[in-house]
């Protein structure tokens, strides 16, 4: 066990909708980072927040938003869900200079 | 631009073998190089790391080789198991920013 948790673990949803995934890092933990991985495809970065505040940006679509909130916990809002959005979607979080740790992963199926 | 280039995609070793997953970076700035280790259904877990400053590092039957001057770092797997069976992703990290990975490696260890 990691220490990062994600919920929900299996999300089906229909093109077009909106959803909400959720991440609570490591206690003590200020960084948080969002990653979606394809199908047999690698891990692709979405997202960095620190302390409240974003700190890098990958690959992330327009469609997509996140955030981190005074309690540490992270939430990434995935909108227009197009079919191409089924992924298993990934927070990590980590301490200023320490190892980034993984949560289980968020499955999420557009239908 | 793909910063971490990883091979082999696929690599099948014989129960008892050594398996070699290769890695090279292109940032010179990176400081901290960790090997994840992925089975199916499941987020990353790390494996093992290495900083520029040593050339190797070995816990258990995981071996990581570093050329600092070649840019590239390698993954050594002693005596591999069915157990060892998982997709395997290099990363490459500078500071506290995000991590860097590579395409992965499924590997396959048979009877």
């Amino acid at each position: 066990d990691s220490g990062v948790t994600q919920t929900p673990k299996h999300l089906i949803t229909a093109t077009g909708q909106r959803v909400t995934l959720r991440c609570s890092p490591r206690s003590g933990d200020l960084s948080v980072y969002w990653y979606q991985q394809s199908l047999d495809q690698g891990l692709q970065f979405l997202i960095q927040y620190y302390n409240g505040e974003e700190r890098a940006k990958g690959n992330i679509l327009e469609r997509f938003s996140a955030q981190q909130f005074p309690d540490l916990h992270s939430e990434l809002n995935l909108s227009s869900l197009e079919l191409g959005d089924s992924a298993l979607y990934f927070c990590a979080s980590s301490s200023r200079g320490n190892t980034i740790y993984f949560g289980e992963g968020s499955w999420l199926t557009v239908v | 631009q793909q910063q971490v280039k990883q091979s082999p995609q696929s690599l099948i070793v014989q129960k008892g073998g050594i398996s070699i997953i290769n890695c090279a970076y292109e940032n010179t700035a990176f400081d901290y190089f960790p090997w994840y280790q992925q089975f199916p259904g499941k987020g990353p877990a790390l494996l093992i790391a290495i900083r520029p400053d040593v050339s190797e590092k070995k816990e258990g039957r995981f071996t990581i080789s570093f050329n600092k001057s070649a840019k590239q770092f390698s993954l050594h797997i002693m005596d591999s198991q069915p157990g060892d069976s998982a997709t395997y992703f290099c990363a490459a990290l500078f500071g506290n920013e995000k991590l860097t990975f590579g395409t992965g490696t499924r590997l396959t260890i048979i009877p």
